[in-house]
């Protein structure tokens, strides 16, 4: 178990539809990352936030945005879902930037969305 | 941009040592190379991460020859619970600069009895 909670871990919806996946992240984390895995494209990094702040941005589609609320945790809103939005979605979290080096980064179970 | 490239998938047998190479020929003075393993339907899992030469942990070595353009995972006498994909993930993990943090397509490990 990695600390890092993501629900719900299935989703099920129509093209068109809008959906909210939410990440908490291990204690004492204050970045968190979401990342999309489908079969095409692999895994690709979409947004980071550090303390409630947008850090980067990856390849996050203009349909999707993300948020980190005062308590750390993060929601992704993925909307206008199409067919090839279906993919797991994983957030991960890490402490942030020290001067000891680059933080390790934590992936929860992920949320797998299927749009139909 | 950092593209990686990672053999498609590999075969051992339980007790040998396996090493996995990640090509990164356009990596980033800032960016830092780790590795994940995954089981299928969980999220990727940390495994080693590094910057340059060599680091060792409790499960496994990273080797990172000077030029930095590639690493090679090494694991240890393999056991059939590792069968699983490698990931190798290289990108500005400290202040990810530009969001270029880009995964390898994955190694996809099969352990024999």
């Amino acid at each position: 178990d990695s600390g890092v909670t993501q629900t719900p871990k299935h989703l099920i919806t129509a093209t068109g539809q809008r959906v909210t996946l939410r990440c908490s992240p291990r204690s004492g984390d204050l970045s968190v990352y979401w990342y999309q895995q489908s079969l095409d494209q692999g895994l690709q990094f979409l947004i980071q936030y550090y303390n409630g702040e947008e850090r980067a941005k990856g390849n996050i589609l203009e349909r999707f945005s993300a948020q980190q609320f005062p308590d750390l945790h993060s929601e992704l809103n993925l909307s206008s879902l199409e067919l090839g939005d279906s993919a797991l979605y994983f957030c991960a979290s890490s402490v942030g930037p020290s001067r000891t080096g680059a933080p390790e980064q934590y992936f929860g179970p992920g949320t797998r969305l299927t749009v139909t | 941009l950092a593209k990686t490239t990672q053999p498609i998938s590999m075969d051992s047998y339980e007790g040998q040592e396996v090493n996995i190479t990640c090509s990164h020929n356009n990596i980033a003075t800032n960016d830092y190379i780790t590795w994940y393993q995954q089981f299928p339907s969980q999220g990727p899992r940390f495994i080693i991460q590094g910057y340059k030469t060599k680091v060792t942990n409790e499960v496994a070595s990273l080797f990172i020859p000077a030029d930095r353009k590639s690493s090679t995972l090494s694991l240890p006498r393999v056991s059939l619970s590792d069968t699983a994909v490698y990931y190798c993930l290289v990108g500005d993990l400290l202040y990810n600069q530009g969001g270029k943090l880009i995964f390898g397509q994955g190694t996809e490990l099969s352990v024999k009895p």
